[in-house]
């Protein structure tokens, strides 16, 4: 299975700063790599895609990089409401896997 | 509005059984491969099954294969997960997504499985 390393665990931050998350997979996954955003006590929801694609509706403050075995998830202008979990995923192969998560707070 | 609405969860002795169901609505269910996605308390997310869209289709990871089997009806626009041999490690919250291409675009709320004697 491809292992998915997040970094770092958990990130406290100010409003309106930038935020970077990594995400590192044990092999090339060739940009076959989403983001989610998990608010507290609700489902995920789909923010990125293919590394660096913004699902609809998302705001352009989050993006997306990456390739080869390195991605990355940028956050720019800290709102308060991007306190949240976030998960990377690999979906280049089975079984699809997920990250451990980088939980976000307000400093 | 998309919606994804799971049912069926509860607390199951070790061995048994429990099937899921997941009602879909607000989109055409027939055109879209569907998962189950399952998260253990406090911990991340794990890939569970996939359907294809039409149902001839099915991939499950190695923990589950051979216990699980997710399924569909298409004229009802509902997803199912029939859970057998059920295992202290399955306890999880359980969540219905709508996939598009390979990642999941809509999700459910979820519905909690616990596995204990």
């Amino acid at each position: 299975d491809i292992q998915m390393t997040q970094s770092p665990a958990s990130l406290s931050a100010s409003l309106g700063e930038t935020v970077t998350i990594e995400c590192r997979a044990s092999e090339d996954i060739y940009n076959g790599l989403a983001w989610y955003q998990q608010k507290p006590g609700k489902s995920p929801q789909l923010l990125i895609y293919n590394a660096n694609s913004l699902h609809t509706g998302v705001p352009s403050r989050f993006s997306g990089s990456g390739s080869g075995t390195q991605y990355s998830l940028k956050i720019n202008s800290l709102q308060s409401e991007d306190v949240a979990s976030y998960f990377c995923q690999q979906y280049y192969d089975y079984p699809w896997t997920f990250g451990g998560g980088t939980k976000l707070e307000l400093k | 509005e998309v919606q994804l609405v799971e049912s069926g969860g509860g607390l199951v002795q070790p061995g048994r059984s429990l099937k899921l169901s997941c009602a879909a609505s607000g989109f055409t269910f027939s055109d879209y491969n569907m998962a189950w996605v399952r998260q253990a308390p406090k911990k991340g997310l794990e890939w569970v099954a996939t359907i294809s869209y039409d149902g001839s289709s099915t991939y499950y990871r190695d923990s589950v294969k051979g216990r699980f089997t997710i399924s569909r009806d298409n004229a009802k626009s509902t997803l199912y997960l029939q859970m057998d041999s059920l295992r202290s490690e399955d306890t999880a919250t359980y969540y219905c997504a709508r996939q598009d291409g390979y990642t999941f675009d809509y999700w459910g709320q979820g519905v909690m499985v616990t596995v204990s004697s």
